[in-house]
């Protein structure tokens, strides 16, 4: 069965770097979706993407936040200056329509 | 911002009993509402989506919304161990696909 795939699966950074995580989403997929969730809190979304450019994004992803589908099949988030507060597990989505599909997600530390 | 409210639990059940979760949500417009099931550390996975007032039923999940009311609902019959986990309700955002999550109902099921 075709399914969402990320890398790292854990990332740890110093305060201040920049970060790159990486979704492969489902192929025949087309809307993509980054969301997090703090440690013990919520799972909060971040911006969809459709048809190569953003089509929604949340209050969180501000200029810190990118997100960019470089090729065919992979679709990144980068977050430029980390800061503590961005220490998350951060997930990919993809769907053809309604039914969303998670990807395992990149556990970031930042320290 | 549409909100989704959950009595974060836990929500405690013996083996073969019915668990049942609640969920309520804040926009009256919401039309499409979706049941996932995350295990700690891991990502969430769809269990069930329901769009019409009434009962949805598949395998041993029932979904049921009350859209007058505001409330959907996720019953899960002869409830094992192994459903033990974080239910998380979900509507979409806005116009868009994304989804706002609640908080999570804890479930754990007693042997």
């Amino acid at each position: 069965e075709p399914e969402v795939t990320q890398t790292p699966s854990h990332q740890v950074t110093q305060m201040g770097q920049e970060v790159i995580l990486r979704c492969v989403p489902i192929s025949n997929h087309l809307y993509f979706y980054w969301y997090r969730q703090i440690l013990g809190q919520k799972v909060e979304f971040l911006v969809s993407f459709y048809n190569n450019e953003i089509s929604e994004k949340s209050e969180i992803f501000d200029d810190q936040f990118s997100v960019e589908r470089p090729d065919g099949s992979n679709f990144t988030l980068k977050i430029r200056s980390t800061k503590l507060e961005d220490s998350a597990m951060y997930f990919c989505a993809s769907d053809a329509g309604e039914t969303q599909y998670f990807g395992p997600g990149t556990r970031l530390l930042v320290l | 911002q549409k909100e989704v409210e959950q009595n974060s639990g836990p929500l405690s059940v013996p083996e073969g009993a019915i668990a049942s979760l609640n969920c309520t949500y804040s926009d009256r417009g919401s039309q499409s509402f979706f049941w996932y099931r995350q295990y700690s550390g891991k990502s969430p996975e769809l269990i069930m989506s329901i769009y019409s007032n009434g009962d949805k039923e598949d395998g041993r999940f029932t979904a049921q919304l009350n859209k007058a009311s505001q409330y959907v609902s996720l019953l899960i019959r002869d409830s094992q161990p192994s459903d033990s986990a974080t239910y998380l309700c979900a509507v979409f955002r806005n116009s868009g696909y994304a989804l706002n999550f609640g908080k999570g109902t804890s479930l754990l099921v007693t042997p």
